[in-house]
């Protein structure tokens, strides 16, 4: 019963380094996102996919670039790391994309950027 | 400037004791409220609730009030367990664009239950 899996769970990166980060769900769910939690911050919307071949930007998107590979897998992509991207990244999906649906959050990742 | 406040980054209680956690909003045109719980080194899972419409939902020992004219919730949890320690973030959604889930979260408040 996996549900949301991230990988990596943590990741130490050298400023000017790429990496990208991977999420998978096993639950048929249509929409999928990508948020960042700082301290202070709460939970920040970077990128999400409201459905299989589409992608918009949320709220931080600068930085990032995604990918939605298939319906079950949606990346996220660092070109060019820098300190302000050090965070707690989560991946999270819901069936519809409606705002009285709940969002299953994958563990996280977290990222180091030095 | 933050469209949803926590206040209050801790909050200690006593088990059995109530807990409440208190967020306030300034955006009137949100109309759907949740709650997600944190534990360290997991996702936020959803916790309960409450949409526009209402002012209180239940579910067994959580219940969520909502104060429009206030722009003010709270989650109550009755009684507190140990197991209930953890980082509980209130989040909003309006009206969706382009189809999408678009929550705006909390900075979160970090709930200890001590036996």
């Amino acid at each position: 019963n996996a549900g949301v899996t991230q990988t990596p769970k943590f990741q130490v990166l050298k400023t000017g380094q790429s990496m990208t980060l991977q999420c998978a769900q096993d639950m048929n769910h249509n929409s999928m996102y990508w948020y960042r939690q700082d301290p202070g911050m709460g939970l920040r919307l970077i990128y999400y996919s409201a459905s299989e071949g589409t992608t918009d930007k949320g709220e931080v998107p600068n930085g990032y670039n995604v990918s939605r590979l298939n319906k079950r897998e949606f990346s996220l992509r660092l070109e060019s790391a820098a300190p302000s991207q050090t965070s707690v990244y989560f991946c999270a999906s819901s069936d519809m994309g409606q705002p009285n649906e709940k969002l299953f959050f994958g563990s996280g990742t977290q990222l180091s950027v030095l | 400037d933050q469209q949803v406040k926590q206040n209050s980054p801790s909050l200690s209680v006593q088990e059995g004791r109530i807990s409440i956690l208190n967020c306030d909003y300034t955006n009137s045109m949100f109309d759907y409220f949740l709650w997600y719980k944190k534990y360290p080194a997991e996702g936020p899972t959803f916790l309960i609730s409450i949409s526009s419409i209402k002012d209180k939902n239940e579910d067994g020992r959580f219940t969520v009030f909502l104060n429009k004219s206030a722009k003010h919730l709270s989650l109550h949890i009755v009684p507190s367990q140990p197991g209930d320690s953890a980082v509980y973030f209130c989040a909003a959604s309006g009206t969706p664009s382009g189809g999408y889930n678009k929550l705006i979260f909390g900075a979160g408040t970090r709930l200890a239950v001590h036996p």
